[in-house]
Parts: structure tokens; sequence; C-alpha cells
């Protein structure tokens, strides 16, 4: 089970906006910044958002995250389908003294 | 360009051990701290631990401190992940990264596949 919930699955057509939320704790999102990762089949992970909000070089302006509080979303706007992937959030978790990930949400692209 | 190759397909027998490497080029390897990761089938991401590269210390997740062990080689820039008294649910792709400040990932190795059965 992992520390950060996120929902199983998302979806969403060609063209859509499609937001994944992922919830924490007061120890991890809560006091420190939300990692977040794009996870294409049979692939490696690859960084999609650093900082809360941050893209690295190369990342689509199509990707923005945000956090409130003990939560953070994944927004994806104009979905295309090579989008179709698993998304997974991270955070340091300050009781636990490493970072905690999510169980990662499923986009399919229909 | 910054590049993490890991080393293959490895098949054990639960009760032994095995050693994957992670190999860097393209950067300062002492400059950046080396996070290694796992993926079950079906499953999520578990973070198994950090190594500094510049001095070698370590920090590994609870659950693995005691059969883990990571060790890096600043002459070869090279990271290595020993995990002993394997069992089945040891069985994962196994992952190393470049850790900038930890959960914040850059670069990643390929994977390296880990089953474990008799």
């Amino acid at each position: 089970q992992s520390v950060l919930t996120q929902p199983p699955s998302a979806s969403g057509t060609p063209g859509q906006r499609v937001t994944i939320s992922c919830s924490g704790s007061s120890s991890n999102i809560g006091s420190n910044y939300v990692y977040w990762y794009q996870q294409l089949p049979g692939t490696a992970p690859k960084l999609l958002i650093y900082s809360n909000n941050q893209r690295p070089s190369g990342v689509p302006d199509r990707f923005s995250g945000s956090k409130s509080g003990t939560s953070a979303s994944l927004a994806i706007s104009g979905l295309r389908s090579e989008d179709e992937a698993d998304y997974c959030c991270v955070a340091w978790d300050d009781s636990l003294s490493g970072p905690v990930f999510g169980g990662g949400t499923k986009l399919t692209v229909l | 360009q910054v590049q993490v190759v890991q080393s293959g397909t490895e098949v054990k027998k639960p009760g032994a051990s095995v050693k994957v490497s992670c190999k860097t080029s393209g950067y300062i390897f002492t400059n950046y701290a080396i996070s290694w990761m796992r993926q079950a089938p079906g499953q999520g991401l578990e973070w198994m631990g950090w190594i500094s590269t510049y001095n070698g210390n370590t920090n590994y997740a609870q659950k693995l401190q005691d059969r883990v062990t990571m060790t890096a080689d600043t002459s070869a820039s090279t990271a290595y992940m020993e995990l002993r008294s394997l069992r089945s649910d040891d069985t994962a792709v196994y992952y190393c990264a470049r850790d900038l400040v930890t959960g914040h990932f850059d670069y990643w190795g390929q994977g390296t596949l880990v089953t474990v059965s008799s």
C-alpha cells in the first residue's frame, strides 16, 4: 500500500484536459516538494514535473503541476495518444526520512 | 550527454544474493547522489535507498536495511546495489537514478529485471 494516494486509472479523449490527483499528509506533501514521473509501457520513469510545478527542459507545456496543502495535481491539456502511460507522484517524507511514492495512475486515451 | 546504463537481467534462487551495477557518464559522478528504486510486477515504485557518491554515505529504506548494501566506485563512475537473502517477493525491475534532492530523479537507468525463483 502506497503512502501517497492516487486514483488507479484515468481516461480522456484526444484534445481533452485530464487531471490526476495525489493525496498525502503533513509529513510529505504538506511540507515538501512534489515530483511527477511518466512511465511509458516497458520503459523507465521519466521526470515530468519537479518542485511542485516546474517542467524540465523538453517537457511540453501541456503538462502542469500544482500543490495545495497535503494534495497535489498533475494536469494534462490537449491530450494526445502518446500521453497514454502511468503517472506517479513522489514527495520526501519527514517521518520516514525517505521519498514516498504514489501507486501510480494509468492514463488511457480513448 | 548524461547516460545511465545498468547491468543485465538476473535470475536467482531464494536465499542467494544479487549485485546490480549502474554505470554513469556525461557528468561529474561525485557531484550527485544515486538512488535505487524497484518495481514489482504490476506494482508501483518503491525507494530502496540512496548513496552519496562524494563520501559513500548511505541511507537505506528501513524495510531493506538488513539486506541491502549500496556502494560506489568513483574511478569507474559506477554505483552498485547488492541485495542478499533473496525471496520471491524481491522479484522486480530495479532502477538506479541520479538524485538531485531525494525525490528529484532526473536521469534513470533502463532497469534490471531480477527474478527470484526456485
